[in-house]
């Protein structure tokens, strides 16, 4: 079984320019999760799915992070525009449904300079 | 609102010794307890999770953890640790109603030495 893919693995960008990244979870799972791990830091949940609808987006900063996940399936977090701040490692994961457990895709690691 | 403290940043043990790994939480509910493993470059692999039952749960890699009510711990352990468990090592926390949504300790850096 093929676990959760993410894409690109490493991103460097200047602040005040944009950023995507893209999350494919395990076929047939409903809930999709978004995690923002600052070094030294664990992970923090930024927005979770449920299929296609959002079930939490409290901790996401939405004057500048977007998500999406328009077929229930794959997503995408953008950032726009970038803050020093934002550096850090950005984790998808997936659940077959809310209750069940979480497989972690490798992550997104993004510098902004 | 739950929250999770991990008592040292750091843990450095020498191979084939015995590691402790403690994690304190603090909820006003009744939480489900988890411990991950991340090793470099790569996300997060689950560990072991206490959910009911007995308080001795046992996980993948010969890794145990034992959950105490009173003291509000969840304390990871190994009898004899190897090169390979180099890694960070979370608690996290989840209500036991509603979504699983985990809250994290800090992180815990395991290294091995030989």
């Amino acid at each position: 079984e093929a676990g959760v893919a993410q894409s690109p693995r490493y991103k460097i960008i200047e602040k005040r320019q944009s950023v995507a990244f893209w999350c494919n979870p395990i076929s047939g799972h409903a809930t999709l999760y978004w995690y923002q791990q600052i070094l030294g830091q664990g992970p923090k949940l930024l927005i979770q799915f449920q299929n296609n609808g959002v079930v939490d987006d409290s901790q996401l900063p939405k004057d500048r992070f977007s998500a999406e996940r328009l077929k229930g399936v794959d997503s995408t977090l953008k950032i726009q525009p970038a803050k020093l701040e934002d550096s850090a490692v950005y984790l998808c994961a997936s659940s077959p449904d809310v209750k069940d457990e979480q497989y972690f895709g490798p992550g997104t690691r993004l510098t902004v300079t | 609102a739950q929250s999770v403290t991990q008592l040292d940043s750091q843990v450095p043990v020498f191979e084939e010794a015995p590691v402790e790994l403690r994690c304190n939480y603090s909820s006003s509910v009744s939480v489900y307890l988890f411990w991950y493993v991340q090793y470099p470059n790569q996300g997060l692999q689950l560990l072991l999770k206490y959910l009911s039952g007995s308080t001795l749960v046992k996980g993948i890699n010969g890794f145990e953890a034992e959950f105490n009510k009173s003291q509000t711990s969840f304390h990871l352990r190994k009898p004899s640790v190897h090169i390979s468990d180099t890694a960070e090592y979370f608690c996290a926390v989840s209500l036991l109603q509603g979504a699983q949504k985990l809250v994290f300790g800090q992180g815990t850096r395991l290294t091995i030495n030989p």
